[in-house]
C-alpha cells in the first residue's frame, strides 16, 4: 500500500513552453499533497502544499503564477510549470500524506512519487 | 527557525560494519520524526518512523531524545544495498499544515 505515482518520469521542453506533471495516490486518498524540488546534491526543498478543493499554499520565494497547482480530487494533484526556463530544470517530486500512519507517528508519514526530471533547453 | 542538521558524511564502511547517523533539530515543538533513504537520482523512501521509546526494524534501530532534540539511526551488519543517502526528517506543526523539513542527508557507501 501507500503507492504514489508521478507522470511523466522525465521531460525535455523548450524555453517558454509549459509542462504539466501529475501526481497520483494509487491506493489511498490524500487530502494533502506536497510538491518538492531538488537540485543536484541539494536537499529537497518544499515548493508548495496542495490541499484538495482549496488553493495551494506556496513557500516563500516560489512564484504561484509560475508553478500552478491543482488538487482536483483526493487522488490527483498537478503541477504546471509555466513559461519554463533553463533555471527551472530540476528534479520535481510530489508526496502524499498518508492518513494511515503507524501508531505514534501522528499519521504524518509521507510517501513520495518517483519524481519527474525536467530539462528545459 | 526550522532546521534539521545531520552529520556531513560521507560514511564509507566495509560490509558487516555497524554505522550510526546522528541528527539534531532546532524546533522543540516538533512532533514526528522519520528517517528516509534516497538512492541516487531517485525519490526518498520512508525507512522508519521514530518513536519516543525508540524502535527497531531488523538491522535498523532509531532513537529519539526529545530533551536533547537529537535523533539517531543505527544500521547493523551493513549490506552493499544499504548504500544510499539517509535523510533525517522532522514534522513541524503549524497553521494547519503538515510540512516535513528535511536534513541535507548523509551519504553512506558500503564497500565490499
Amino acid at each position: 500500500g501507500a503507492v504514489v505515482s508521478q507522470h511523466p518520469s522525465w521531460v525535455i521542453c523548450k524555453s517558454g513552453t509549459s509542462v504539466k506533471i501529475e501526481c497520483r495516490s494509487l491506493d489511498f486518498q490524500a487530502t494533502t499533497m506536497f510538491w518538492y524540488r531538488q537540485f543536484p546534491k541539494q536537499s529537497l526543498m518544499l515548493m508548495a502544499t496542495s490541499n484538495e478543493g482549496s488553493k495551494a499554499t506556496y513557500e516563500q520565494g516560489v512564484e504561484k503564477d509560475k508553478f500552478l497547482i491543482n488538487h482536483a480530487s483526493l487522488t490527483l494533484s498537478t503541477l504546471t510549470v509555466t513559461s519554463a526556463h533553463p533555471e527551472d530544470s530540476s528534479f520535481y517530486i510530489c508526496s502524499a500524506q498518508y492518513p494511515g500512519g503507524k501508531k505514534g507517528a501522528g499519521g504524518y508519514e509521507q510517501y513520495f512519487g518517483p519524481g519527474t526530471r525536467l530539462t528545459v533547453t | 527557525r526550522k532546521e534539521v542538521e545531520q552529520d556531513p558524511g560521507p560514511f564509507n564502511v566495509p560490509e558487516g560494519a555497524t554505522v550510526a547517523f546522528n541528527c539534531t533539530y532546532s524546533n522543540s515543538a516538533s512532533q514526528s520524526f522519520f528517517w528516509y533513504r534516497q538512492d541516487c537520482r531517485k525519490e526518498p523512501k520512508l525507512l522508519m518512523s521514530v518513536y519516543s521509546s525508540g524502535n527497531e526494524d531488523g538491522r535498523f534501530t532509531a532513537q529519539l531524545n526529545r530533551a536533547s532534540q537529537y535523533i539517531s539511526l543505527l544500521i547493523r551488519d551493513s549490506k552493499l544495498s544499504d548504500s544510499a543517502t539517509y535523510l533525517c526528517v522532522v514534522f513541524y506543526p503549524g497553521a494547519g499544515s503538515y510540512q516535513l523539513t528535511f536534513g541535507k542527508g548523509t551519504k553512506l557507501s558500503v564497500i565490499p
